[in-house]
């Protein structure tokens, strides 16, 4: 069974303090990985797709990365406006995306 | 601007009452599908549409139902066979069969009373 575990369920940091979210993921057939931020009461935003291990993409304080085994997304000296609840997705057969529970980010000033 | 719309953004059903949930998309993709997000778990796939008059059961599609009469919209019906239909459920739309991002909607909560 296709399975995506995100870990910490929740994170607070000090404004600055910077962190990393894992995802990882037992999935018969990796065609790709995607980091989405959600912020309350609204759907998820697109932020980041990873295809093969060792790639790694960036913007602003966020920059992602990807193993066979699981990704990071690494958050540089985080502002309270980061804050948001952070969704990791891999895409296997067809064009499914299956969802990890997310980690929730709180940034204090 | 090209987007998703779900209507409404929220949505009270009594006890025994189907409702629908809309969504309408114009970026021309090709695939829609429905999640249901419940606090402190993943969106869940309830169904899927690659093409117009097809659509597939996702993971929990028990007590909803679906249409894909346009392509550029994909109604989600709530039935009465739902037992717990109180949550966010949100519609999403991609390009089909490509390993490219969903674009997602602004998502209803439903809750029963």
């Amino acid at each position: 069974e296709d399975q995506v575990t995100q870990s910490p369920e929740a994170l607070r940091l000090q404004e600055g303090e910077s962190s990393s979210l894992n995802c990882s993921y037992t999935v018969s057939g990796l065609r790709g990985l995607f980091w989405y931020r959600q912020d309350p009461g609204k759907g998820p935003e697109f932020l980041f797709t990873l295809y093969s291990a060792g790639e790694e993409k960036e913007k602003e304080r966020l920059k992602a990365t990807l193993t066979k085994k699981e990704s990071f997304l690494h958050i540089t000296a985080p502002k309270p406006e980061d804050s948001a609840t952070y969704l990791c997705a891999v895409q296997v057969y067809g064009n499914k995306l299956v969802f990890g529970a997310g980690t929730i980010l709180r940034v204090k000033s | 601007d090209g987007g998703i719309t779900q209507s409404p953004k929220y949505l009270f059903r009594k006890e025994g009452q189907n409702v629908t949930l809309s969504c309408e998309q114009n970026l021309n993709h090709d695939a829609m599908y429905w999640y249901r997000q419940d606090p402190g778990q993943g969106l869940r796939l309830i169904y899927y549409s690659q093409i117009v008059n097809d659509f597939q059961k996702g993971d929990i599609a028990e007590g909803y139902s679906v249409s894909r009469e346009k392509k550029e919209s994909f109604p989600l019906t709530v039935t009465s066979a739902q037992k717990n239909p109180t949550a966010f459920y949100l519609c999403a739309s991609s390009w089909a069969g490509q390993p490219y991002g969903y674009t997602f909607g602004s998502g209803t909560r439903l809750t029963v009373v």
